[in-house]
């Protein structure tokens, strides 16, 4: 299977817990996001790389959430001091840059549930 | 800012029906537009897409043009089947941004 994977596909933590997702994108795919999708809405875009670089943030990523993309493939997003409305679907999506760039493919998500 | 407004669903159907899932949408520039599927349990899958004004979008027997003068990418099938079942969502990225704006998505339950 060469499509996106995530890492793990669900996750219960309690508040106040620090829990990390981590995203492997398709290989050769130099851009990758990450989006959350609360029940009932639509993904919401939360923050993009290119290669290694994060090149975009939305304001819904507060302090407590961090991305990296250290070698420019995988990709962690972590959530410190988790609150229970940071309960949602985290979707990690990749593309190229070039070609079929509009195109985003998308992985399974991570399912948090903060208790 | 960008944005899309879909139907409210749940849309319910029977097999063989004609399907029209409205999606409108409000940008900045020249998006380009897509449809999303969702079935049950599965991640995101993109069903198909347009970039650029009168463009026709089709898979699966799905299609969708993008209409730049009434600001719509309305997603139809001529038959559908229980198969369909689904949540489907309209989505547009602009030219100079990176991010997929999606709307709230529309449920669809077809039935024998």
């Amino acid at each position: 299977d060469t499509g996106v994977s995530q890492d793990p596909r669900h996750k219960i933590t309690k508040r106040g817990q620090n829990v990390t997702f981590r995203c492997d994108p398709i290989s050769e795919h130099n851009r990758l996001y990450w989006y959350r999708q609360t029940l009932g809405q639509g993904p919401e875009f939360l923050t993009y790389f290119q290669n290694e670089a994060q090149l975009e943030k939305s304001r819904l990523l507060s302090d407590r959430f961090s991305a990296e993309r250290p070698k420019g493939s995988f990709s962690t997003l972590e959530i410190q001091r988790t609150e229970q409305g940071d309960s949602a679907m985290y979707l990690c999506a990749s593309s190229l840059s070039r070609g079929e760039g509009d195109t985003q493919y998308f992985g399974p998500g991570t399912r948090l549930t903060v208790l | 800012g960008n944005s899309v407004t879909q139907m409210e669903g749940p849309v319910t159907l029977s097999e063989e029906a004609f399907l029209t899932i409205n999606c409108t949408y409000t940008a900045t520039g020249y998006p380009s537009l897509f449809w999303y599927v969702q079935y049950p349990g599965e991640g995101l899958q993109l069903l198909l897409k347009a970039t650029k004004a009168d463009d026709k979008g089709s898979n699966k027997g799905f299609e969708a043009t993008y209409r730049k003068e009434t600001t719509s990418f309305h997603l139809e099938k001529g038959s559908v089947q229980v198969s369909d079942s689904a949540v489907y969502f309209c989505a547009l990225k602009t030219g100079g941004g990176n991010k997929l704006t999606f709307g709230t998505g529309t449920q669809l339950k077809v039935e024998l």
